[in-house]
């Protein structure tokens, strides 16, 4: 089964606006880690959040984690073109083995 | 350098047959996994390997057999394919035990079609 849910399925802005993309599961967790997929390519990884943090920046990109909650959330911030992808979180649970939400598709129009 | 190698790209298969996709890394990464990614599901998690001569399975292994043939090459093998097994597959990789945690590095993907 699923860890991850990504919300919304699907989202579309215009290039200069800021992005934000949910991530909501079920067990305790390591970390969180988001990824970009690029239409017909693999996945790349973006960024790494520990259980032990709430916030982290990378670039353009900023990721919070609520463990209360069981919640992430991935903020891209003045959107290019560049940008559009589908976005999936990943969560470490047990035996090191990642499991990958559903994602988040974001087309940025110019 | 090339980190993660899929072969083949594209393959369509008919009910029955069977094949074997390829995955080689040269980041001498300790663990290897194999996904497979169906719209609106995700990437679900098929067989893994922590490290060169186990394997283990993962959310979906039914219907697939894995050998980890040394550090480098982990191959995914279809004995006799069935169109629920349409899917794109992805080979991965990581370092677990390093201090990026367990961060994949991704294949292209292979695309492969069961009519």
């Amino acid at each position: 089964s699923q860890q991850g849910e990504e919300d919304p399925q699907a989202l579309s802005i215009q290039e200069g606006e800021n992005a934000t993309m949910n991530c909501s599961y079920k067990t305790s967790i390591n970390n969180l880690q988001w990824y970009r997929q690029n239409s017909g390519r693999g996945l790349v990884h973006l960024i790494l959040i520990r259980s032990n943090e709430r916030e982290k920046h990378s670039g353009r990109l900023r990721v919070t984690l609520d463990t209360s909650k069981k919640s992430s959330s991935l903020l891209i911030t003045a959107s290019r073109a560049a940008d559009t992808a589908s976005y999936f979180c990943a969560t470490d649970g047990t035996a090191s083995k990642l499991t990958f939400g559903t994602g988040t598709r974001l087309q940025v129009t110019l | 350098n090339a980190g993660v190698t899929q072969t083949p790209k594209f393959q369509v298969l008919k009910t029955g047959q069977s094949m074997t996709l390829q995955c080689a890394q040269d980041m001498n990464h300790n663990s290897m996994y194999w996904y497979r990614q169906d719209p609106g599901m995700g990437l679900r998690l098929i067989y893994y390997s922590a490290s060169e001569g186990t394997t283990d399975k993962g959310e979906v292994p039914n219907g697939y057999n894995v050998s980890r043939l040394n550090k480098r090459e982990f191959s995914l093998r279809l004995e006799s394919a069935a169109p629920s097994q349409t899917s794109v597959y992805f080979c991965a990789s990581s370092d677990v035990g390093a201090p990026g945690a367990n961060v994949l590095t991704f294949g292209a993907g292979s695309r492969l079609t069961v009519l």
